[in-house]
């Protein structure tokens, strides 16, 4: 069966310092992976999408950018963490038309 | 433009009632939709899709095209539906959502 993890859990970085969350997927090959920040009141936000390795869609301009080192591994990453970017942090991927989330990374910028 | 639109942010009924989580949309083609639950510290993860016709822990939604709703009922609530509830359209062959803002439903004893 098909399996997502996310790390870390929780996060705790000082302004200005560097970010990097972690995405893998067992079980399948190929995924469309995912990157969303789920913000309360306003729902789930899609940042990155990818649909193969070294393929990369943004979908909001922002202080963060993404990458897909291998098939099954997604990154999020920050040079200079701000402030804003404090939230919950969700990886996903699809099987047809249904997707499957991780259980995310909180992550509190001070 | 496409948008995916849950006009409550809370929803509060008492145990035994029904329940409806209201979801519209706008989309120019043959929409796919679902919704998605979120119960307290549990994954996201789809609770029903509306090709599927199927009805999940009670809960049922009908596409309603005329009125582009796709509306997510259940006739008694229990209090284990509490949770966050997202309502979801396809856009296109990358498998990509469009999401509503969410509801959260309580469910008073």
């Amino acid at each position: 069966s098909q399996t997502i993890h996310q790390w870390p859990a929780t996060l705790v970085q000082p302004v200005g310092s560097p970010l990097s969350l972690e995405c893998t997927v067992e079980g399948t090959s190929n995924p469309n992976l995912y990157w969303y920040r789920q913000a309360a009141g306003r729902g789930l936000q899609l940042l990155f999408y990818s649909v193969g390795i070294g393929q990369i869609s943004s979908e909001v301009p922002q202080n963060l950018s993404a990458s897909r080192p291998q098939d099954r591994q997604f990154i999020l990453s920050s040079k200079k963490l701000l402030l804003s970017d404090s939230g919950f942090y969700l990886c996903a991927w699809t099987a047809k038309e249904t997707q499957y989330f991780g259980p995310g990374t909180r992550l509190l910028v001070l | 433009a496409q948008r995916v639109t849950q006009p409550e942010k809370l929803l509060s009924v008492f145990k035994g009632a029904p329940v409806e989580l209201k979801c519209n949309y706008s989309y120019s083609g043959s929409p796919e939709l679902f919704w998605y639950v979120q119960y307290s510290r549990q994954r996201l993860q789809l609770l029903l899709r509306h090709i599927s016709r199927e009805s999940i822990k009670g809960f049922t939604a009908d596409l309603n095209k005329g009125e582009t709703s796709f509306h997510l009922k259940k006739p008694f609530a229990q209090e284990e539906d509490s949770a966050m509830y997202y309502c979801a359209l396809s856009e296109d062959s990358n498998y990509q959502l469009i999401w509503g803002a969410g509801t959260k439903l309580i469910i008073k004893p």
